[in-house]
C-alpha cells in the first residue's frame, strides 16, 4: 500500500512554543490530505481537510489561527500547532488521499505525539 | 442517528477464533468501504477495501458489503493475539474531498 510519513513522530514542548508537523506522501500524489487528533482510547477527530494550492477547511470548533495548515505542494501538508498550552497535548495523525483510477481511500501516517509542558 | 454505528467492544476472544466485525451506516450515497487496524499508539493502517456490494478476501480477512441492509463486516479467521488492536470502519461516497466517515472503532483482544 501507499506510504504516508510523519515528522516528528514525538515532540515535547513547553508551553506557549509552536510545533510544526510535517505529514508526506512518499509514493504518490495528493491533492487532498487530512489531519486528526486522537485523544487515549477516543476515535479520530477530523480537525481539518488539506488542499493543495488551496486554503484547508477547518471542521467545527476547530481553530484555524491556532491550527495553521500549509499545503504547498502535492506530497507535503505542514500542521503547526502556535502557542502550544498543555490542552493541545494529543496524538495527531494525517492521512493522504490516493485518487488514482478514482479510487478513494486514504493511507494513515504513524502519527505525531505531541505533549505540552 | 449517527451516519455510521460500530460497537466499541471491547471484544475478547480466544486464539484461533472467528471474529466478526460489523458497521451499519445510514446514508445510502456511500459506495467505498475500508476497514482499517490500529495499534496503541500508532497510525491507522489499511487492511481492506471494498467498492459497493460482495465479499473480499486476504489471507484471513474477509470485508462483506451488504448495501441493501447498510451493513458491512470484517472477518479474521484463525485469529492471533497479533490481531489485538482497534478495527475502525470507514465509508465514503467520493463526491470531492468529502473525508472518509469513520465509525468509533472496536477494541478487539485475542487472547493466547
Amino acid at each position: 500500500g501507499a506510504v504516508v510519513s510523519q515528522h516528528p513522530s514525538r515532540v515535547i514542548c513547553k508551553s506557549g512554543t509552536s510545533v510544526k508537523i510535517e505529514c508526506r506522501s512518499l509514493d504518490f500524489q495528493a491533492t487532498t490530505m487530512f489531519w486528526y487528533r486522537q485523544f487515549p482510547k477516543q476515535s479520530l477527530m477530523l480537525m481539518a481537510t488539506s488542499n493543495e494550492g488551496s486554503k484547508a477547511t477547518y471542521e467545527q470548533g476547530v481553530e484555524k489561527d491556532k491550527f495553521l495548515i500549509n499545503h504547498a505542494s502535492l506530497t507535503l501538508s505542514t500542521l503547526t500547532v502556535t502557542s502550544a498550552h498543555p490542552e493541545d497535548s494529543s496524538f495527531y495523525i494525517c492521512s493522504a488521499r490516493d485518487e488514482l483510477w478514482s479510487t478513494d481511500t486514504q493511507y494513515f501516517g504513524p502519527g505525531t505525539r505531541l505533549t505540552v509542558l | 442517528q449517527k451516519e455510521v454505528e460500530q460497537d466499541p467492544g471491547p471484544l475478547s476472544v480466544p486464539e484461533g477464533a472467528i471474529v466478526s466485525l460489523n458497521c451499519t451506516y445510514s446514508n445510502s450515497a456511500f459506495q467505498y468501504f475500508m476497514w482499517y487496524r490500529q495499534y496503541s499508539r500508532k497510525g491507522p493502517e489499511l487492511l481492506m477495501y471494498t467498492y459497493s456490494s460482495g465479499n473480499k478476501e486476504d489471507g484471513r480477512f474477509t470485508a462483506q458489503v451488504d448495501k441493501s441492509s447498510k451493513y458491512i463486516s470484517l472477518f479474521i479467521r484463525d485469529s492471533q493475539p497479533s490481531d489485538s488492536a482497534t478495527y475502525l470502519c470507514a465509508m465514503s461516497s467520493y463526491s470531492g474531498n468529502t473525508p472518509l466517515v469513520f465509525g468509533k472503532g472496536t477494541r478487539l483482544s485475542v487472547i493466547a
